[in-house]
């Protein structure tokens, strides 16, 4: 089956450090990658995406990329800031071959605890 | 606002009772989908949507709960008899079906407390 392996937390950083969280991943398929954030007290958003092999996705000065021969897709950024501090979730959503009913089904890792210090 | 809104948002009910919660996906996404997420770990899926057919359900799922999308607008989530096990945030999800990497926009959880 499907599944995500993400390190575990927490991180802690100080503001303007470099952050990177590993992601790696087993699917059947090919499957889309994301990273999600969850904020305290706040749902889970969607940080980024790649929906194939070498792809990027960027968004608020993150950026991961799809690497299909390592089965990774790690979280970087290069200066984290206080209001990064949250919980990160890499997942995937892999249709099982043809069948229909898959969706857009998401996979997720356990979460990484990123606290960003002033 | 009209993201994915969840009632309650928080729940605290004893052993044994039954407890329903209601999702409200965007307007209009056609699938819907519930997650459950204990402490400290990523949220399972549990069950999906598209329009009124429940088209997949987890192994998770055990014969307790049970999921309804009556009008293929919102759903209800009901867990009968519940059991200290089923605490827990339950997620709501919904997207369009357009592709398979349309995003899914989640609601901000049902926490669950069972004394």
């Amino acid at each position: 089956g499907n599944s995500v392996t993400q390190m575990e937390g927490p991180v802690t950083l100080s503001e303007e450090a470099f952050l990177t969280i590993n992601c790696t991943y087993t699917a059947t398929g090919y499957p889309s990658l994301f990273w999600y954030v969850q904020y305290p007290g706040e749902g889970l958003q969607l940080l980024l995406k790649a929906t194939k092999a070498d792809d990027k996705g960027s968004n608020k000065g993150f950026e991961a990329t799809y690497r299909k021969e390592t089965t990774s897709f790690h979280l970087e950024k290069g200066s984290v800031q206080v209001s990064d501090s949250a919980v990160y979730f890499c997942a995937l959503s892999a249709p099982q071959g043809l069948i229909k009913a898959a969706g857009n089904k998401l996979t997720f890792g356990g979460g990484t605890r990123v606290l960003v210090k002033p | 606002d009209t993201g994915v809104s969840q009632d309650p948002r928080h729940k605290i009910t004893k052993r044994g009772q039954n407890v329903t919660f209601r999702c409200d996906p965007i307007s209009e996404h056609n699938r819907l989908y519930w997650y459950r997420q204990t402490l400290g770990q990523g949220p399972e899926f549990l069950t999906y949507f598209q329009n009124e057919a429940q088209l997949e359900k987890s192994r998770l799922l055990s014969d307790r709960f049970s999921a309804e999308r009556p009008k293929g607008s919102f759903s209800t989530l009901e867990i009968q008899r519940t059991e200290q096990g089923d605490s827990a945030m339950y997620l709501c999800a919904s997207s369009l079906s357009r592709t398979r990497e349309t995003e899914a926009f989640f609601g901000q959880g049902t926490r669950l407390t069972v004394v």
